[in-house]
């Protein structure tokens, strides 16, 4: 199977750093996604990460191993708004994507 | 604006009518999907369009239809819709292989009574 494990919740403190990992299969792997649903909207993208390290984009960033079959969302400076679930999901051949069923993050002030 | 829209937002209907969900993108995509969400918030791939050809057809009652009259469409008919069939129902665009970004419409909550 190509079953995606992450967290069902997590909480963390306004202005602190989280990190929500991410493990996946790695046969017939490609890349790996992460996106961010509010509640009653839509995901929207994130990052894509297909080689090994860390990628930033401001205060969020993804890192990828692939032979370990792992990843990280790195949200740093928190803030009440990224309260939301984060949807790891990872791209693999005939171009399936296979979603994790998120990780439900918390912010406390 | 450009985006991927889809209607009606809210859908409320008794079990045994055939609904229809509509989707359109104006991204400039080749790849459009419907995606099920259930109550566990799993996002589950229905099918997949590229240029009006059907790629991906995951395990689902054949009371489901898909129909991509072009690229930038794809329409959802579910016939004798079913209790279980209450979900919310995104569809979701993307360049084939999706690396720049699947962009998801803002999703149809089908309510079956």
């Amino acid at each position: 199977g190509q079953n995606i494990d992450q967290p069902t919740e997590m909480t963390a403190t306004e202005g602190a750093i989280v990190q929500i990992n991410c493990t996946y299969q790695t046969s017939g792997f490609n890349g790996l996604f992460w996106y961010q649903q509010h509640a009653g909207e839509a995901p929207t993208f994130l990052s894509y990460n297909v080689l090994d390290g860390l990628e930033e984009k401001g205060r969020f960033s993804s890192f990828l191993s692939r032979s370990k079959g792992y990843s990280y969302l790195l949200l740093k400076e928190l803030q009440m708004k990224d309260s939301a679930s984060y949807l790891c999901a990872g791209g693999y051949s005939n171009y399936q994507l296979i979603w994790g069923a998120g990780t439900k993050l918390i912010i406390k002030p | 604006d450009t985006a991927v829209s889809q209607t009606p937002k809210y859908l409320v209907t008794q079990m045994g009518n055939d609904k229809s969900i509509k989707c359109e993108q104006n991204l400039g995509h080749d790849t459009m999907y419907w995606y099920k969400q259930d109550s566990k918030k799993f996002l589950k791939i229905m099918f997949s369009y590229n240029n009006k050809e059907l790629i991906i057809n995951e395990t689902v009652p054949n009371r489901f239809s898909p129909k991509s009259p072009d690229k930038a469409h794809l329409n959802l008919h579910i016939n004798s819709l079913e209790l279980g069939d209450s979900a919310v129902y995104f569809c979701a665009s993307s360049h084939l292989g999706g690396q720049d970004g699947y962009t998801f419409g803002s999703g149809t909550r089908l309510t079956v009574v």
